[in-house]
């Protein structure tokens, strides 16, 4: 069966510090792969998206990055945090292959929070 | 993308059938309907999706209006574990793609 991970579960960065956070899946091969980010009391944004190693899209300009430099590793990483970079950070997979709507799987959260 | 609205809020009485409603008046000929939910302080949980006829799953059950204009997830009898956010959302897979917009959602709450 197919797993998520996301680490860590909680963080708490000083505003300016860097920031890495990791999701790895299992069980499955040549995912999509999706970066997610949920502001308090605010829906879910879709910030990053990667249908391969090394290819990212960016749904919304701003102070993150992601990269996939395995097939089913994906790192989202800021170079210096904001107070606004805080939520919980989600990271989803879904299969390529197929026509139609693809089910997208998520992991259990990042909550960040930037002092 | 094409967008959804729903109601902000909901309550129901345990053991009794819901109804989430959820308007999509531009959706395209190529949008699915997707739900999720999601509980506190976790990741959304894939429920039910459909494209054009009704579907129905061990979760839930997806009405959807012959002119595809709106739709209705049903619960077919909500329990406490059922209280979350429930996200109706529309997606249009180009290719190997299939990006989610999710929205503020619909807060269920179930009453004992």
């Amino acid at each position: 069966s197919q797993t998520i991970h996301q680490w860590p579960a909680t963080l708490v960065q000083p505003v300016g510090s860097p920031l890495s956070l990791e999701c790895t899946v299992e069980g499955t091969s040549n995912p999509n792969l999706y970066w997610y980010r949920q502001a308090a009391g605010r829906g879910l944004q879709l910030l990053f998206y990667s249908v391969g190693i090394g290819q990212i899209s960016s749904e919304v300009p701003q102070n993150l990055s992601a990269s996939r430099p395995q097939d089913r590793q994906f790192i989202l990483s800021s170079k210096k945090l904001l107070l606004s970079d805080s939520g919980f950070y989600l990271c989803a997979w879904s299969v390529r292959e197929g026509q139609g709507a693809n089910e997208q799987f998520f992991g259990p959260g990042t909550r960040l929070t930037v002092l | 993308d094409a967008k959804t609205t729903q109601p902000n809020s909901m309550e129901s009485n345990e053991e009794e059938p819901v109804h989430l409603p959820c308007n999509h008046s531009t959706i395209s000929g190529t949008d699915y309907i997707h739900w999720y939910r999601q509980l506190p302080s976790q990741g959304p949980e894939y429920v039910i999706h459909g494209l054009t006829s009704n579907v129905n799953n061990r979760m839930a059950s997806l009405a959807i209006a012959e002119d595809r204009k709106s739709s209705t997830l049903i619960l077919h009898r909500a329990t406490l574990r059922d209280a979350a956010v429930y996200y109706c959302i529309l997606s249009s897979p180009t290719g190997a793609n299939s990006k989610l917009t999710f929205g503020k959602g619909i807060t269920l709450s179930v009453r004992p």
